[in-house]
């Protein structure tokens, strides 16, 4: 799987928009780009994955940029409860293996 | 619904000993993986389930840990002669399948263990 790399921390405004970065500049054609979030003391929870096309969901947007290379996930409008540690994951099926590999991820503070 | 459970939520032991942590995942979920989190790091993978059998355990760190999911379902992580470096939190994940490659991992809390 490609290597990622993120900040490792980041500050918003409540009420403004988080848009948190990932380069993996060695991404793979098949090779998809995941996020995930964990909250101080749970498990890791996910948010949203894409191809090579721009994603939302009802938590979060997906940016990809179009050489793939990079990518930006959006938080529209950032809450207290946002603050967590923002894992970007980029992740192929490897005949059957569905690890994921975990950087150290980007430590997001949502500040009121 | 109910998430993946994991017990117990903590776990103490002396250096040497054996323990035994439990994932009970989410009903239906083919598939079942465990990891490992040490203080300020990302989860690292030990083994992923499909079913009954174990699919990949290349991140199990040597032979003292060992993994068993023998009805599909519920899974034990053992861990033998315990050492202090293995203390960290264990967490367990698992999904609807193992063969589609953007399938979502739902996480347990983790078990957090500590080697005295």
């Amino acid at each position: 799987d490609a290597k990622t790399t993120q900040p490792p921390s980041m500050d918003c405004a409540e009420g403004r928009a988080a848009n948190l970065p990932c380069n993996h500049s060695t991404i793979s054609g098949n090779e998809y780009v995941y996020w995930y979030r964990q909250i101080h003391s749970q498990g890791p929870q996910y948010i949203i994955h894409g191809l090579k096309n721009n994603e939302t969901n009802e938590m979060a947007s997906l940016i990809i940029t179009e050489d793939r290379k990079s990518s930006t996930l959006i938080l529209p409008h950032a809450t207290l409860r946002d603050t967590a540690v923002y894992y970007c994951i980029v992740r192929v099926d490897q005949g059957g293996s569905e690890k994921l590999v975990f950087g150290k991820g980007t430590k997001l503070t949502v500040n009121p | 619904g109910a998430g993946v459970s994991q017990t117990p939520s903590n776990k103490v032991t002396e250096k040497g000993k054996y323990v035994e942590l439990r994932c009970d995942p989410i009903s239906g979920h083919t598939a079942l993986y465990w990891y490992r989190q040490s203080l300020g790091q990302g989860p690292e993978f030990l083994i992923y389930f499909q079913g009954t059998g174990a699919a990949d355990d290349s991140g199990l760190p040597n032979d003292r840990f060992f993994a068993v999911r023998p009805e599909g379902s519920v899974s034990t992580l053992k861990i033998q002669r315990t050492e202090r470096g293995d203390s960290a939190v264990y967490l367990c994940a698992s999904s609807l399948t193992g063969s589609v490659s953007y399938n979502e991992q739902f996480f347990g809390p983790g078990t957090r263990l500590t080697v005295l």
